[in-house]
């Protein structure tokens, strides 16, 4: 079965960067979207498409792809960051996969 | 602005069926533009996609659920519903509804319901 594999967890300190990955276990990769999740909160989209950002979501959110790898990137990364992060894309079937997901922490 | 909302019992006992409502508002259910979806998380674990349904109520089924899983819409009450029979401790989460656009949750997002399956 399709499978998207993220690292549980990233450790960033104000200010600085994050990356997240998430690796699709076979080709050829559907897109890619990121939902970010705060505790006791329903899951907000992030990221679309490998790379779109949907309205007001801040700017230091991007995304890209490469190969089966995409990446959510978070620059100049705020307290308010704090949360899971999980990619999410379809298999050949349109059968929706979720990531691990990502505990990020600012330290 | 568009909102949706779970309702249902918090409390299923093992190899009962589990159902959960979601009424939309603040728009139509009836747009050609989206399709619904049920969303579910483990406590303390990963998403989960369930299953998605388009107002005409056309449905898209995770296979690993498929056997277990009914989703269907009532236009008239801007409602869509899930039902999964002869649940066990491991459909034990939260449940959420959605508005997806093909295969992502655009949202929104409900808020979340628990549902305990526990005797």
């Amino acid at each position: 079965s399709y499978e998207l594999t993220q690292p549980p967890s990233v450790s960033v300190s104000p200010g600085q960067t994050a990356r997240i990955t998430c690796s699709a276990d076979a080709l050829p990769k559907q897109y890619a979207y990121w939902y970010q999740q705060k505790p006791g909160q329903a899951p907000v989209l992030v990221i679309y498409k490998d790379s779109e950002r949907p309205s007001g979501i801040p700017e230091r959110f991007s995304g890209s792809s490469s190969g089966t790898t995409v990446t959510l990137t978070i620059s100049g990364v705020q307290a308010e960051d704090e949360a899971d992060y999980y990619c999410q894309s379809a298999d050949s079937s349109g059968t929706w996969v979720f990531g691990g997901g990502t505990k990020l922490t600012v330290l | 602005q568009l909102q949706l909302q779970e309702s249902g019992p918090g409390l299923v006992k093992p190899s009962e069926t589990l159902s959960l409502t979601c009424t939309v508002s603040g728009g139509s259910i009836s747009s050609s533009s989206y399709y619904w979806g049920w969303i579910r998380q483990p406590p303390g674990k990963g998403l989960e996609w369930i299953g998605s349904i388009y107002y005409s109520g056309s449905t898209y089924y995770n296979p690993s659920l498929k056997s277990r899983v009914t989703i269907s819409v009532d236009t008239s009450k801007n409602q869509f519903s899930l039902k999964l029979s002869s649940v066990t401790a491991a459909d034990t989460a939260v449940y959420y509804c959605a508005r997806a656009e093909d295969i992502v949750a655009t949202g929104p997002w409900g808020q979340g319901t628990l549902v305990t399956v526990s005797s």
